[in-house]
């Protein structure tokens, strides 16, 4: 996981609240990624970005909002969680070429 | 349809046992393709890449097949150990704006 950092690792939140999750990283990657990954489940595209700046939807964007204002940080805001939202979020960098990711730690959502 | 398809979803095997994992997919990927294990709450991490003009890649007791006619690849693991157990993900790079496309992995649970 070096190279990329999420803040906070735990949280919960109730029901309406709002939060935002960062993706920071230092390897200077182009692409950054939000996935989450419920129990059991494989991971699944939020939102992503392939450069500062940029952004574009994955496979579940609904109830998510994400900013890429400065190329080393991809924040992912949740604006009224819903339990739904209850999941493990990671964040992912990549280069143009390679399709090696790197991934952060993961954060554990709680919504109750 | 999911551009990157793996099979099984979920798969149990005797320690010491043999195994293969399979993934097709349609999209026209750029460059390679790469497994990647994911340990329970961690990120994944990368475990081979296969470039299109290769057919065969080993890594310890884990090899990679690619048939970029058939658009499908495998994961022969060899003489499975416990700590195998793990999700083992599909990537790779397409789609419009070359972002990496992650299969669903397969859940592999080795048992004693």
């Amino acid at each position: 996981n070096a190279g990329v950092t999420q803040t906070p690792k735990f949280r919960v939140l109730k029901t309406g609240q709002s939060m935002t999750l960062l993706c920071a990283q230092d390897m200077n990657h182009e692409y950054m990624y939000w996935y989450r990954q419920d129990p059991g489940m494989g991971l699944r595209l939020i939102h992503y970005s392939v450069g500062e700046g940029t952004t574009a939807k994955g496979e579940v964007p609904d109830g998510y909002n994400v900013s890429r204002l400065k190329k080393q940080n991809f924040l992912l805001g949740l604006e009224s969680a819903a339990p739904s939202q209850t999941s493990v979020y990671f964040c992912a960098i990549s280069d143009r070429v390679r399709t090696e990711a790197f991934f952060g730690q993961g954060t554990r959502l709680t919504v109750v | 349809k999911n551009q990157v398809e793996q099979s099984p979803q979920s798969l149990i095997i005797l320690e010491g046992k043999n195994c293969t994992l399979q993934c097709n997919y349609t999209v026209s990927p750029f460059s390679n393709l790469r497994w990647y294990k994911q340990d329970t709450g961690r990120g994944p991490v990368s475990l081979t890449i296969m470039t299109f003009s290769e057919n065969t890649k080993s890594n310890g007791r884990y090899t990679a097949t690619l048939d970029a006619d058939t658009k499908q690849s495998s994961l022969h693991i060899t003489a499975s150990q416990l700590s195998d157990s793990a999700s083992y993900i599909c990537v790779l790079r397409g789609g419009s704006q070359g972002n990496l496309i992650f299969g669903k992995g397969t859940k592999l649970s080795v048992k004693p």
